[in-house]
């Protein structure tokens, strides 16, 4: 049964940072493309950054660029998201997401990251 | 960056019904567009991708159509489970972008 399991939420003052993790299991972690996606309180999705197999490639959204990295463990078949900076905007649930072909099959059941003072 | 707007933003529907949702892009994406199911508190539930193959456990009811920048999520005959909101997200390039999402609500 594949798991996605994230941690490293919580509450964060506006120029903090966290280290989000994401703890894949049931499946070859290292032949697959990895994903964060977040989602406000009260609103849509918004992708925020993936990493290809093996970590060669990176993307993300250019509302993060500078301030997050994704980054990948195949030897730990984990997933993190590494955040600086952080604003009050950036205040989401955070899921790890496995990729199928671009889109997203399997989903963690998030973390919350609260940016506020 | 594509944007994707779906609309209706909001659908008022019974059980029973047939229901379509449509998403647009900004620019042709071919077919590589994916939907979602959200219910409160979970996390997004992958129903469709490459604009119309069923994820494997998906029911059948629901189909999708459509390629370049026009799309289309169909319900067949809506469910008590299917009441969500519903989301598209290109996969063409990056950014990634999701629309704006759809809730199907009870009428």
């Amino acid at each position: 049964e594949v798991q996605l399991v994230e941690s490293g939420g919580g509450l964060v003052q506006p120029g903090g940072s966290l280290r989000l993790s994401c703890a894949a299991s049931g499946f070859t972690f290292s032949s697959y493309g990895m994903s964060w996606v977040r989602q406000a309180p009260g609103k849509g999705l918004e992708w925020v950054a993936t990493i290809k197999q093996d970590g060669s490639e990176k993307y993300c959204v250019d509302s993060v660029k500078g301030r997050f990295t994704i980054s990948r463990d195949n030897v730990k078949n984990s997933l993190y998201l590494q955040m600086n900076s952080l604003r009050g905007e950036d205040t989401a649930v955070y899921y790890c997401a496995r990729d199928r072909e671009g889109a997203s099959l399997y989903w963690g059941q998030g973390t919350l990251v609260t940016v506020s003072s | 960056d594509i944007q994707m707007t779906q609309s209706p933003s909001t659908l008022s529907a019974s059980v029973g019904d047939r229901v379509t949702i449509t998403c647009r892009g900004s620019q042709n994406i071919g077919g590589w567009l994916a939907w979602y199911q959200q219910k409160p508190g979970k996390a997004p539930k992958l129903l469709i991708y490459r604009a119309s193959t069923l994820e494997s456990g998906v029911p059948s009811r629901f189909s999708g159509s459509g390629s370049g920048a026009e799309f289309t999520l169909t319900i067949s005959s809506l469910q008590p489970g299917d009441f969500a909101t519903y989301f598209c997200q290109q996969y063409n390039n990056y950014p990634r972008t999701f629309g704006q999402g759809t809730k199907v609500e009870i009428k």
